[in-house]
């Protein structure tokens, strides 16, 4: 069984830029879940969906941060402008309901 | 704050020996406990988990023991092998909500 998808693994942009990241979770998974992990902590969670549904965005910097799960399968986060502070890997896991989270290998962003 | 913590930051283990990592937790009312691997580059990995109506599963080469009267949690890996090097995270839910990560701890086994 494929695990969690994430690309692209890494990003590097000048602050400012806009940038992207795409995630495809397990089939039939209908829990996704985004996660910014900073270098030497844990991960800490941006936003949670069900199905297609934000339903625990607090932790999401809704100034520059958004995210979408359209059709409740793939999601993609965005964040535009990025800042400096934004260098992290940023993380996506998915789950059946509130069952185990599997993660993907995430994408490294460094902010120049 | 953080209400999960690792009381050691990094841990240095024989190749072939026993592991123990240590995790406190502040929430009296979580009430579902995981154990997740970071290999560098990768995400984490989920390796076992309990809940808190238990104080001790086991699973391959790997136990956690609960003590909720302490609020402590700890991962025990028998016979350490050189992929066993790693961050280990626990992680708690309270009330089938957010996932809580604590620091880490990188555990090198020594050959």
């Amino acid at each position: 069984e494929a695990g969690v998808v994430q690309s692209p693994r890494y990003k590097i942009i000048e602050k400012k830029q806009p940038v992207a990241f795409w995630c495809n979770p397990i089939s039939g998974h209908n829990t996704l879940y985004w996660y910014r992990q900073n270098l030497g902590q844990g991960p800490e969670l941006l936003i949670r969906y069900e199905n297609e549904e934000a339903v625990d965005d607090s932790q999401l910097p809704k100034d520059r941060f958004s995210a979408e799960r359209l059709k409740g399968v793939d999601s993609t986060l965005k964040i535009q402008p990025a800042e400096l502070g934004d260098s992290a890997v940023y993380l996506c896991a998915s789950s059946m309901f509130t069952d185990t989270q599997y993660f993907g290998p995430g994408t490294r962003l460094t902010v120049l | 704050g953080e209400s999960v913590g690792l009381h050691l930051p990094t841990l240095s283990v024989q190749e072939g020996d026993n592991s123990i990592i240590n995790c406190a937790y502040s929430n009296s009312a979580s009430d579902y406990f995981i154990w997740y691997k970071q290999e560098s580059g990768k995400g984490p990995q989920f390796i076992i988990d309990i809940r808190s109506n238990m104080d001790k599963r086991q699973g391959q080469r790997v136990t956690v023991l609960l003590n909720k009267t302490v609020k402590h949690l700890s991962l025990q890996i028998a016979a350490t092998q050189p992929g066993d090097s790693a961050v280990y995270f626990c992680a708690e839910i309270v009330r089938n909500e957010k996932l809580t990560f604590g620091t880490g701890t990188r555990l090198t086994i020594i050959p």
